[in-house]
């Protein structure tokens, strides 16, 4: 399974832009690169998957390099209802099973 | 809007009794899995069901026994309740990748 390594924490204001990057460095070829955002006492919620370059959606985007071997998840102007832990997973199975690592405390103050 | 519920959001139960904690989807999805998570320890996968009547062991599998009877209903179940069982337990499904995961089930054992 591909380890990922990603910061145990970050702190931000409001309004400014916040990157999370993610070593992944044995990912696989059929591997996709998926961010999960929790926020305490919920289940944590799908936000943006890529296989490579760069993917944007109405909640984030998803920068990823030639190599694969990281990936950065961009919050452009944060509040502070985006204060959660975020999830780098780089890998699933072929049942579709995800391996959890420890995340990113993401905190946003005003 | 697509869903994965669980039947108890706060549970409370003695040591030594059966447990049974139910989760239902109805996005037809053929992937169910049910993890926990403990501060520090993050999400560790307990048991997972890729068809109905299938089941496979997650990570931690130990006292722990899971049922699937019906497409969308994944029940995980407590053989005999311990203390070290208490922990927020959570519910997810899955088509191929991205999972929708229920907004979990606090379960203290005394």
């Amino acid at each position: 399974l591909a380890k990922t390594t990603q910061p145990i924490s970050m702190d931000s204001y409001e309004g400014q832009e916040v990157n999370i990057t993610c070593s992944h460095n044995n990912i696989a070829t059929n591997d996709y690169i998926t961010w999960y955002q929790q926020f305490p006492s919920q289940g944590p919620r799908f936000i943006i998957q890529g296989y490579k370059t760069k993917v944007t959606n109405e909640v984030a985007s998803l920068f990823i390099p030639a190599d694969r071997k990281s990936s950065t998840l961009s919050l452009p102007r944060v509040s502070l209802s985006d204060t959660a832990v975020y999830y780098c997973l780089g890998k699933t199975d072929s049942w579709g099973k995800l391996q959890f690592g420890a995340g990113t405390q993401v905190v946003v103050t005003p | 809007d697509v869903k994965v519920t669980q039947s108890s959001r706060y549970l409370v139960k003695r040591t030594g009794e059966k447990v049974f904690l139910e989760c239902v989807q109805d996005m037809d999805h053929e992937n169910m899995f049910w993890y926990r998570q403990d501060p520090g320890l993050g999400l560790r996968l307990i048991y997972f069901s890729y068809d109905v009547k299938m089941k496979e062991k997650g990570d931690i599998p130990e006292g722990y026994s899971v049922s699937r009877e019906k497409k969308e209903r994944f029940s995980l179940i407590l053989e005999s309740a311990s203390t070290n069982q208490t922990s927020m337990y959570l519910c997810a499904s899955s088509q191929v990748v991205g999972y929708t995961f229920g907004s979990g089930t606090r379960l203290t054992v005394v």
